[in-house]
């Protein structure tokens, strides 16, 4: 069964800022995605940025990227410049490439407490 | 186009009452999943239907039933709620690898 880890539970920087959050995962697949969610305090769940693991070009998405390791199993989340709204509870997790007629289940990591302070 | 609802978004139960926790799509998905969340730790995966008519079990299936008999819906029920059963409770569909999240339901059992 795949696990993943977030080992950072809570994390606090200055606005503007660059902050990394970690995430480990286990694996015996080679095909798989990883996705980073944001959990602000309205508690929706919002994907911020998705890697797929055969693609070694690690995924953007204006001020996100993500540093994916595939050999390492590591995929971190890198904010930059970052915002009061920012602040939130951040989730990696994991989902094989199964069949496409199969469900992808996601497998969530513990979760990263975020605070950007002004 | 509303995604992904979720009726109710709060809910207080006593020990033993059954409920009801409703799931709609507006986005014609095949695959509905419903996830609980606990304080520290992330979402779990209850049970998920790969389209309608068809449910199966996923990690922390024990104490709830799912039906799918609409595409565009899925129900979970507690048929006894216990106060292990206190949560937030999520519900996604998906078509492929992207998954589409409701508000969530504060679910406390007393």
């Amino acid at each position: 069964a795949q696990t993943v880890t977030q080992s950072q539970p809570e994390m606090s920087v200055q606005e503007a800022e660059t902050v990394t959050l970690s995430c480990t995962y286990d694996t015996s697949e080679n095909n798989y995605y990883l996705f980073w969610y944001k959990q602000p305090p309205s508690r929706q769940m919002i994907l911020v940025i998705r890697q797929e693991a055969y693609k070694q070009q690690n995924a953007t998405e204006n001020r996100f990227s993500v540093n994916f390791q595939k050999a390492a199993k590591s995929f971190s989340l890198k904010i930059s410049d970052s915002q009061l709204g920012d602040t939130a509870m951040y989730f990696c997790a994991f989902m094989n490439r199964g069949p496409i007629q199969g469900a992808q289940k996601l497998v969530f990591g513990q979760g990263t407490r975020l605070t950007i302070n002004p | 186009n509303a995604g992904v609802t979720q009726t109710p978004k709060f809910r207080v139960l006593k020990t033993g009452q059954s409920m009801t926790l409703l799931c709609a799509q507006d986005m014609n998905h095949e695959y509905m999943y419903w996830y609980r969340q606990d304080p520290g730790m992330g979402l779990r995966l209850i049970h998920y239907s790969v389209g309608e008519g068809t449910t199966a079990k996923g990690e922390v299936p024990d104490g709830y039933n799912v039906s799918r008999l609409k595409k565009q819906n899925f129900l979970l029920g507690l048929e006894s709620a216990a106060p292990s059963q206190t949560s937030v409770y999520f519900c996604a569909s998906s078509e492929r690898y992207e998954q589409y999240f409701g508000p969530g339901t504060r679910l406390t059992v007393t």
